[in-house]
């Protein structure tokens, strides 16, 4: 199966320090990767897509110049959380879009905890 | 986008079945259902989809109305571990890889 990792798995900054989170595709190409972001007890809210080589498309309301998103790769796309403050502690998934199996489906990583003290 | 409607929770008794239902009304002819679900502090884990028939595979059942206004993912016989947030969705193929929208759930406690 496809499998989608992050890392680091949970971080602890200081405000006013910047935060780069991982997420691969371990086992397939991903063209398209996304970025959610996940408060206590409420869903999951799109924050971000990225397709590989291009600039990302970012959701109402989200500032891309504080949530800087790389897609560089097939496997690879990075969120780096800049200045970060308490209110930007969350948890914050990625997914991985690819083409298996004759169908693109969507794949989620574990998730990464960030607490901003 | 169209909207699902899911019971904000549910319980079931462990080894016995769970009907999940979602509603659809605004689905669209090329919309297919897709079902998540999420487990405490993980991310989102695929369960099943489908257009118009139903669908089954090692995790659960997927039950389409005939009209496709709604659905039930059913969980034939449900163990602790299946205890997590069930997310109906409804996605639109035609050669995209647009993004999932998530709704708030519904809230699945499984009793011993």
């Amino acid at each position: 199966g496809a499998v989608v990792s992050q890392h680091p798995s949970w971080v602890i900054c200081k405000s006013g320090t910047s935060v780069k989170i991982e997420c691969r595709s371990l086992d397939f190409q991903a063209t398209t990767m996304f970025w959610y972001r996940q408060f206590p007890k409420q869903s999951l809210m799109l924050m971000a897509t990225s397709n590989e080589g291009s600039k990302a498309t970012y959701e109402q309301g989200v500032e891309k110049d504080k949530f800087l998103i790389n897609h560089a790769s097939l496997t690879l796309s990075t969120l780096t959380v800049t200045s970060a403050h308490p209110e930007d502690s969350s948890f914050y998934i990625c997914s991985a879009s690819g083409r298996l199996a004759g169908a693109y489906e969507q794949y989620f990583g574990p998730g990464t905890r960030l607490t901003v003290t | 986008d169209a909207k699902t409607t899911q019971p904000n929770s549910m319980e079931s008794n462990e080894e016995e079945p769970v009907h999940l239902p979602c509603n659809h009304s605004t689905i669209s002819g090329t919309d297919y259902i897709h079902w998540y679900r999420q487990l405490p502090s993980q991310g989102p884990e695929y369960v099943i989809h489908g257009l118009t028939s139903n669908v089954n595979n090692r995790m659960a059942s997927l039950a389409i109305a005939e009209d496709r206004k709604s659905s039930t993912l059913i969980l034939h016989r449900a163990t602790l571990r299946d205890a997590a947030v069930y997310y109906c969705i409804l996605r639109r193929y035609g050669g995209s890889q647009g993004n999932l929208i998530f709704g708030k759930g519904t809230k699945l406690s499984v009793k011993p």
